[in-house]
């Protein structure tokens, strides 16, 4: 079952300007990760937090977590006609397996 | 490059035709994984091996199997396909030791079932 709910489920910006797709959660984990699909093909990791980290930089990316409110943010600065992709977190449990659980997904679409 | 290889990335079958898809890495991980995704949303989480030991997710249909038969190669066989088993396959691998760590994703494979 999906615990992630991105929000909001579509972005449209324009080139040069910064993207933030936010992530709520239900459960303990044990760390949150975000995901980039383009259009037909499979996912490309682009950044993973650990329960006890409360920020992470990558990049133009910057990810941050907050375990009291079960949420997480993923901004993308300086936007580019490239990073138009869809958009997922997802989440390993805390005292779960290896399993990820992922949300809905969100659409982001960078015009040049 | 170390990858994870999915072929074919494009399959046809008929409907009921049995099809197996296939799944290849050269990362040398040991946690392999097969999701099944349609399209606009989330992949879905059919089953994992960690080494050899496999985890079938509740509801998997029975209709789905997979086979490990090394580190390296994974399959995911589909018995008697149906149409609402149309969607694109994604085999991702992983590394546990000790931490969950982040997946890597093959490229997918599409199947269509006329």
């Amino acid at each position: 079952s999906q615990q992630g709910e991105e929000d909001p489920q579509a972005l449209s910006i324009q080139e040069g300007e910064n993207a933030t797709m936010n992530c709520s959660y239900k459960t303990s984990i044990n760390n949150l990760q975000w995901y980039r699909q383009n259009s037909g093909r499979g996912l490309v990791h682009l950044i993973l937090i650990r329960s006890n980290e409360r920020e992470k930089h990558s990049g133009r990316l910057r990810v941050t977590l907050d375990t009291s409110k079960k949420s997480s943010s993923l901004l993308i600065t300086a936007s580019r006609a490239a990073d138009t992709a869809s958009y997922f977190c997802a989440t390993v449990r805390k005292g779960g397996s290896e399993k990820l659980v992922f949300g809905k997904g969100m659409k982001l679409t960078v015009n040049p | 490059d170390a990858m994870v290889i999915q072929n074919p990335r494009y399959q046809v079958t008929q409907f009921g035709k049995p099809v197996t898809l296939s799944c290849s890495q050269t990362l040398n991980h040991n946690v392999m994984y097969w999701y099944q995704q349609k399209s606009s949303q989330a992949p879905k989480l059919l089953f994992h091996y960690y080494d050899k030991d496999f985890n079938n997710e509740a509801d998997t249909p029975d209709n789905f199997q997979s086979r490990r038969p090394n580190t390296s190669f994974c399959f995911l066989d589909i018995r008697s396909p149906g149409l609402g088993d149309a969607a694109m396959y994604l085999c991702a691998t992983s590394r546990r030791d000790g931490y969950y760590n982040e997946q890597f994703f093959g490229p997918g494979t599409r199947l269509t079932v006329l």
